[in-house]
């Protein structure tokens, strides 16, 4: 069945430091990719998305794109601030309308 | 901006009670979820709704689990007789219309504790 797989957290890094979360999914059909994040005590809120391959999803200074060639979906930012600091889940629905989400991946940083 | 709300924030209940856990889905979206996040684990399926019908559900969401649309704007999720590893964390979510490429909106969820 179709799976997501992202990288383990908690990754600590320091204010305006680059971030990368990295995304691998396995998927038989077309899927469309999402990055959710959950800020402390709040819901799931979408960050960004990607429909097709090549596209790429951007927010915030968020950015991933769609590569099917490697079924990745990595997340990155140039420069992370502290209100960055959430847990961020990767997500692929499938045609059937259901969202399979990765474990999360937990992202402190520090002043 | 148009946002899914649930009630409670927070359950306790003691186990083999009855929980009803609230949703408010965004006014003109047709699909609802449910999904719940088990402490420390991942964020799962269990339910999809359309149509006033179970359109899917998981291996989790077994005969003490269903959920409705009492009238116009409330989808419920109950589960008949809570067990201490249903305590989780509950997300109520919706989406316009079912294609892949279009967003699903979540709740900020609902935390069910068993005791």
């Amino acid at each position: 069945g179709d799976s997501v797989t992202q990288m383990e957290g908690p990754v600590t890094l320091s204010e305006e430091a680059f971030l990368t979360i990295n995304c691998t999914y396995t998927a038989t059909g077309y899927p469309s990719l999402f990055w959710y994040v959950q800020y402390p005590g709040e819901g799931l809120q979408l960050l960004l998305k990607a429909t097709k391959a090549d596209d790429k999803g951007s927010n915030k200074g968020f950015e991933a794109t769609y590569r099917k060639e490697t079924t990745s979906f990595h997340l990155e930012k140039g420069s992370v601030q502290v209100s960055d600091s959430a847990v961020y889940f990767c997500a692929l629905r499938d045609s059937w309308g259901k969202l399979q989400f990765g474990a999360g991946t937990q992202v402190v940083v520090t002043p | 901006e148009p946002e899914v709300t649930q009630t409670p924030s927070h359950q306790v209940t003691q186990m083999g009670q009855e929980v009803i856990l609230r949703c408010v889905p965004i006014s003109n979206h047709l699909y609802f979820y449910w999904y719940r996040q088990i402490l420390g684990q991942k964020v799962e399926f269990l339910v999809s709704f359309y149509n006033n019908e179970i359109s899917e559900k998981s291996e989790i969401f077994d005969d003490q689990f269903s959920v409705e649309r009492p009238d116009g704007s409330n989808f419920t999720l109950k589960i008949r007789s809570t067990k201490l590893e249903d305590s989780a964390m509950y997300f109520c979510a919706s989406s316009q219309i079912q294609g892949s490429g279009n967003t699903i909106y979540f709740g900020e969820g609902s935390w069910l504790t068993v005791v």
